[in-house]
């Protein structure tokens, strides 16, 4: 069946460090991919989106590639900053007639200055 | 730009108390959602409708009932509330086909 997996709960950082969430998907044919993000007392935002296989995401420094031979959309950032301590979110729309999203359970990430 | 309006921020209700939250949107998206957020859970749909008077369930629809009567606005009613429950309920919308979600702020359920 169709779903997301995030299995990073929360990951701490220093600033400067480098960001990773992992994140993988499983559904048939070619899903539209995104990444959301959830400052506190916040609904999430849109933080990127990648509709064709193959392809990468950026925005305000973080990156993503949809990678369709390891079904997954990991997050990266080079070098995280305090203001980037929030919760992420990665989603999948699958492309089979009307269809909702999928979100992973999300990472909270909080990056010590 | 466009705006979602979630009323009211914050809720507190009893054991037993029917509970509705509202949501407005200006952007005349035709879809709007209801989503559950709990921690270590994501965000899972309760309810969401493709266009005015439409409502379809999503996998958390027991225990909750929606309501479409126009475009711009989606209720969704809490029918039993449950004793120490607590968690935040996020509205979205979006153009439909593969566009992205708009989401409001949320509002933060606590029942005593």
């Amino acid at each position: 069946g169709d779903s997301v997996i995030q299995m990073q709960g929360q990951v701490t950082l220093s600033e400067n460090d480098f960001l990773f969430i992992n994140c993988t998907y499983s559904t048939t044919g070619y899903p539209t991919l995104f990444w959301y993000v959830q400052y506190s007392g916040e609904g999430p935002q849109l933080l990127l989106q990648v509709t064709t296989a193959n392809n990468k995401g950026s925005s305000r420094g973080f990156e993503a590639t949809y990678d369709k031979g390891t079904t997954s959309f990991h997050l990266q950032k080079t070098s995280v900053q305090e203001i980037d301590s929030a919760v992420y979110y990665c989603a999948m729309r699958p492309n089979t007639g009307y269809q909702n999203f999928y979100f992973g359970k999300g990472t909270s990430l909080t990056v010590i200055p | 730009g466009g705006i979602i309006t979630q009323t009211p921020k914050f809720l507190i209700g009893q054991e037993g108390q029917k509970l509705t939250l509202k949501c407005q949107q200006n952007f005349n998206h035709d879809t709007m959602y209801w989503y559950r957020q709990d921690s270590g859970k994501g965000l899972r749909l309760i309810y969401y409708s493709i266009t005015e008077n439409d409502l379809q369930k999503g996998d958390l629809s027991e225990g909750y009932d929606a309501s479409r009567e126009k475009k711009s606005s989606f209720s969704l009613t809490v029918t039993s509330a449950q004793k120490n429950e607590m968690a935040v309920f996020l509205c979205a919308s979006s153009i439909g086909g593969n566009s992205d979600y708009t989401f409001g702020s949320g509002t933060r359920l606590l029942v005593i």
